[in-house]
């Protein structure tokens, strides 16, 4: 198993370009998270996903959009990019089954000038 | 929402002796899971140990134990015989049993950790 994959792994954005980071589980997990991790800070939810087709706000969901097509796919959308969103993105998942936990990515380091 | 607070920013501690993270939580729920994380320098976050609000005793993992206060709400982290690979940063996290949030977890801001050889 890869466990949980995110690409890029690092990337340079114009303020006002768009991307997608993209993140994928091989372990049939139903939930799925984007958080974002600011220097110095713990990691702050921005989406989750229970499950392919169902998707729903975190603590830090502006700007950014998901979509949940497959059960292993998870991309995390920035529309508009701005140098606040400047931070370490980290994908997640885990079963259904609450207290499960959580497997995260390696991560991808965005930085917006 | 629930806070989780680690009030140390750094800590140090030399090869094979013991130190002890700190981790205070609010939450009203009686019912839930506490985490610890470790983030080395790859940043890859990395599951130590993980602790069931309702059982009393407290989770050890090898080295790794913790001294869980359910009503101080203190979930504080001990790693023994400390190891040089022990360095990283190490996340307390709280996961709500509340279904409407996806079971969300709730992380606090890290306790950088160096072992001095």
């Amino acid at each position: 198993n890869a466990g949980v994959t995110q690409t890029p792994k690092f990337r340079i954005l114009k303020i006002g370009q768009s991307m997608t980071l993209q993140c994928a589980q091989d372990m049939n997990h139903n939930y799925m998270y984007w958080y974002r991790q600011d220097p110095g800070m713990g990691l702050k939810l921005i989406y989750y996903s229970v499950g392919a087709g169902i998707t729903d706000k975190g603590e830090v969901p502006n700007g950014y959009n998901v979509s949940r097509s497959t059960t292993e796919d998870f991309p995390l959308r920035l529309e508009l990019a701005a140098p606040s969103q400047t931070s370490v993105y980290f994908c997640a998942s885990s079963y259904s089954t609450w207290g499960e936990t959580q497997y995260f990515g390696p991560g991808t380091r965005l930085l917006v000038l | 929402a629930q806070t989780v607070t680690q009030s140390q920013p750094e800590m140090s501690v030399q090869e094979a002796e013991t130190v002890t993270l700190s981790c205070t939580y609010d939450t009203s729920e009686s019912d839930y899971y506490l985490f610890w994380y470790k983030q080395p320098p790859s940043r890859q976050m990395i599951l130590v140990i993980r602790q069931e609000a309702y059982k009393q005793q407290n989770a050890t993992e090898n080295r790794f134990s913790v001294n869980f206060q359910k009503a101080a709400k203190s979930f504080s982290l001990k790693i023994s015989d400390s190891q040089l690979g022990d360095a990283a940063m190490y996340f307390c996290a709280y996961r709500s049993p509340i279904r409407g949030t996806g079971n969300q977890f709730y992380f606090g801001t890290g306790t950088s950790l160096t072992v001095i050889p």
